[in-house]
């Protein structure tokens, strides 16, 4: 099956430092990413949803200048989180599709936690 | 927008025995219905999904069905072992759109 690399898996950074996300659709074309956050023990919480050469659509109190999405290839989508604070502390996953098909294809999660 | 309920949160059953998942969506126009399992620290990996045009599909032991007319859909997996042992998320998806909306997730165990 399709395969979406996510780096990194874990990252610790300090309170009002940015840190980027990358993730990378290795043998697919992924018109379409998205990017989740999931806090323990709960559901996938849609973020924003990026397509290839636009602005991403941010869902409904999603601040977008807190998390800058790029989607500049159609292989890579990157989150940075700017000016971290611990409650950004969480696992972020992101998930890519192809043009016309409906299956989404996670990465395997970036645990952040911010000090 | 969509909403999608799942029920139950947690769910145990006997290692041979049968588990049913279920979800409800809101959205009529709703026409795409995956089920993901997650593995402590993992990725969600897609399962099994069914589109509004059919009403049940199988592969193996994991089967889901579809009632259009109800708006709900359902994860069966027969002659369970431990390592379904998981937390299974329903999703649906309307029809033109690129999202999938996530239930709120089941926390499988399966006892030995």
């Amino acid at each position: 099956g399709a395969v979406v690399s996510q780096h990194p898996s874990w990252v610790i950074c300090k309170s009002g430092t940015s840190v980027k996300i990358e993730c990378r659709s290795l043998d697919f074309q992924a018109t379409t990413m998205f990017w989740y956050r999931q806090f323990p023990k709960q559901s996938l919480m849609l973020m924003a949803t990026s397509n290839e050469g636009s602005k991403a659509t941010y869902e409904q109190g999603v601040e977008k200048d807190k998390f800058l999405i790029n989607h500049a290839s159609l292989t890579l989508s990157t989150l940075t989180v700017t000016s971290a604070h611990p409650e950004d502390s969480s696992f972020y996953i992101c998930s890519a599709r192809e043009r016309g098909q409906n299956i989404q294809y996670f990465g395997a999660g970036t645990r952040l936690s911010v000090l | 927008g969509e909403n999608v309920e799942q029920h139950p949160s947690t769910l145990s059953v006997q290692e041979g025995d049968s588990a049913v998942i279920k979800c409800t969506y809101s959205d009529s126009a709703s026409n795409y219905f995956p089920w993901y399992k997650q593995e402590l620290g993992k990725r969600p990996q897609l399962i099994i999904d069914i589109r509004s045009n059919v009403g049940e599909k199988k592969d193996q032991r994991i089967a889901v069905t579809l009632n259009k007319t109800a708006k709900h859909f359902s994860l069966h997996i027969t002659e369970t072992q431990p390592e379904d042992s998981a937390v299974y998320f329903c999703a649906a998806s309307r029809r033109g759109a690129q999202k999938l909306v996530f239930g709120q997730g089941t926390r499988l165990t399966i006892n030995p």
